[in-house]
């Protein structure tokens, strides 16, 4: 069973804000919220992960809502370089190797001009 | 600091050839999982190694897939006798340890074409 759900696909115009929600509503509390993203026939990258506060690097921004039961990424300016597919990932780094992750489908985010 | 190297990028095999695909994690890294990619699907875990212990190979098809993690070099992934459903691409991550607080770093991918 997956451990998140996230929305299909999304566009979003060049410059604006995305935002990418995702529900994690039977997290524990020791998972963190990781979220990667793999542009076309390129390897994962990673962008951002949390555990209850709120996250920000020079990718992007988390939320993670106060129950922990779902979070949001923002890209806060968009660019065509951001088209890929978004995978967000709960993760207990005491107990779980990266092997027994479930990357899922993720969301088809798609940038457009 | 460089990243996860995987070579060769992309692999041409015949039908019945042995496919051998390099993985070389992060400098400071000892564990390294292999994840496989069907074309058009998700990400698969195949492996999780540490150097010379196969630690999870729940993933791994039973039969002509091998994995290994000397003491020295990369880590290789080793498919025997190749079959078109093997066409993929296959991707290495590294990570510094189980109970750490850190993100998996992957590689570019090696794409196999099987002919």
């Amino acid at each position: 069973d997956a451990k998140t759900t996230q929305p299909t696909s999304m566009d979003c115009a060049e410059g604006r804000a995305a935002n990418l929600p995702c529900n994690h509503s039977t997290i524990s509390g020791n998972e963190y919220v990781y979220w990667y993203r793999q542009i076309h026939s390129q390897g994962p990258q990673y962008i951002i992960h949390g555990l209850k506060n709120n996250e920000t690097n020079e990718m992007a921004s988390l939320i993670i809502t106060e129950d922990r039961k779902s979070s949001t990424l923002i890209l806060p300016h968009a660019t065509l370089r951001d088209t890929a597919v978004y995978y967000c990932i709960v993760r207990d780094p005491t107990t779980d190797s990266w092997g027994k992750l479930q990357f899922g489908a993720g969301t088809q985010v798609v940038v457009t001009p | 600091n460089a990243g996860v190297m995987q070579n060769p990028r992309h692999l041409v095999r015949r039908r019945g050839q042995e496919a051998r695909l390099r993985c070389s994690p992060m400098k400071g890294h000892s564990h390294v999982y292999w994840y496989r990619q069907l074309p058009e699907e998700g990400l698969k875990f195949m492996v999780y190694l540490q150097k010379e212990n196969i630690i999870d190979e729940s993933g791994m098809p039973k039969e002509r897939f091998s994995a290994e993690f000397p003491k020295e070099g990369p880590s290789i992934l080793r498919i025997q006798q190749v079959v078109r459903g093997d066409s993929a691409a296959y991707f290495c991550a590294s990570s510094p340890g189980l109970t750490m607080n850190t993100e998996a770093f992957f590689g570019q991918g090696t794409r196999l074409t099987v002919v």
